[in-house]
């Protein structure tokens, strides 16, 4: 079954403690993004990958970071997250450059910062 | 001012009801738009997508873009209940993935 996972699914932390959410894709694509979303703002775009150690900032990268070390793994890494990263995750893949219709969503990470 | 904006809602509407949901955007680079829809708890999944001005239909989804007035629709045939759920426009400039989303709107079918 083609699908996007994310590891947790649900993660409370304190101010300053590292954490790493992982995301995998189980379809060979290219293309893979971060997302955050936030009542009233909808998603916003983190960061996003289009190929292995090809990345790139999204809407709103800062206190994030990425990697793409190879191509089914995009984990985000939040060195010393902080209460206004308090939100919802989501992972993303797509397979080419107009493939749309092949994008997927992981089903969500929901991260609160204590 | 926002690059997307999107009817915030909610809506909410009687069963079998026509259903419209609207975007504007200010940036001319878009190129390629979309409509997802989100339940609650999951992630969004792609309902439509398309690159060029006009209609596209799929089933009882119609998806409209006018590129001159900057606006886009998504138009919903003979809602059902099961069609419940938060809709998000986005677009995206570079067809390498760099989508910018609107604010989504929540519609509620009622039977």
């Amino acid at each position: 079954e083609a699908q996007v996972t994310q590891n947790p699914r649900y993660l409370i932390t304190v101010t300053g403690k590292k954490l790493t959410v992982t995301c995998s894709q189980n379809m060979n694509h290219e293309y893979m993004s971060w997302y955050r979303q936030d009542p009233g703002l909808g998603l916003r775009q983190i960061y996003y990958s289009m190929n292995v150690e090809v990345t790139d900032k999204g809407d709103v990268p800062e206190g994030y970071k990425v990697s793409r070390k190879e191509k089914r793994n995009f984990p985000l890494i939040l060195e010393s997250p902080s209460p206004n990263q308090t939100s919802l995750y989501f992972c993303a893949s797509r397979g080419g450059t107009t493939s749309y219709n092949e994008q997927f969503f992981g089903p969500g990470t929901r991260l609160t910062v204590l | 001012q926002k690059e997307v904006e999107q009817d915030p809602g909610p809506l909410s509407v009687p069963e079998g009801a026509i259903v419209s949901l609207n975007c504007t955007y200010s940036n001319s680079a878009f190129q390629y738009f979309m409509w997802y829809r989100q339940y609650s708890r999951k992630g969004p999944e792609l309902l439509m997508y398309t690159y060029s001005s006009g209609n596209k239909e799929d089933g009882r989804f119609t998806a409209q873009v006018d590129k001159s007035s900057k606006y886009i629709s998504l138009f919903i045939r003979d809602s059902q209940p099961s069609d419940s759920a938060t809709y998000l426009c986005a677009m995206d400039r570079t067809s390498y993935g760099k989508l910018t989303f609107g604010q989504g709107t929540i519609l509620t079918v009622h039977p």
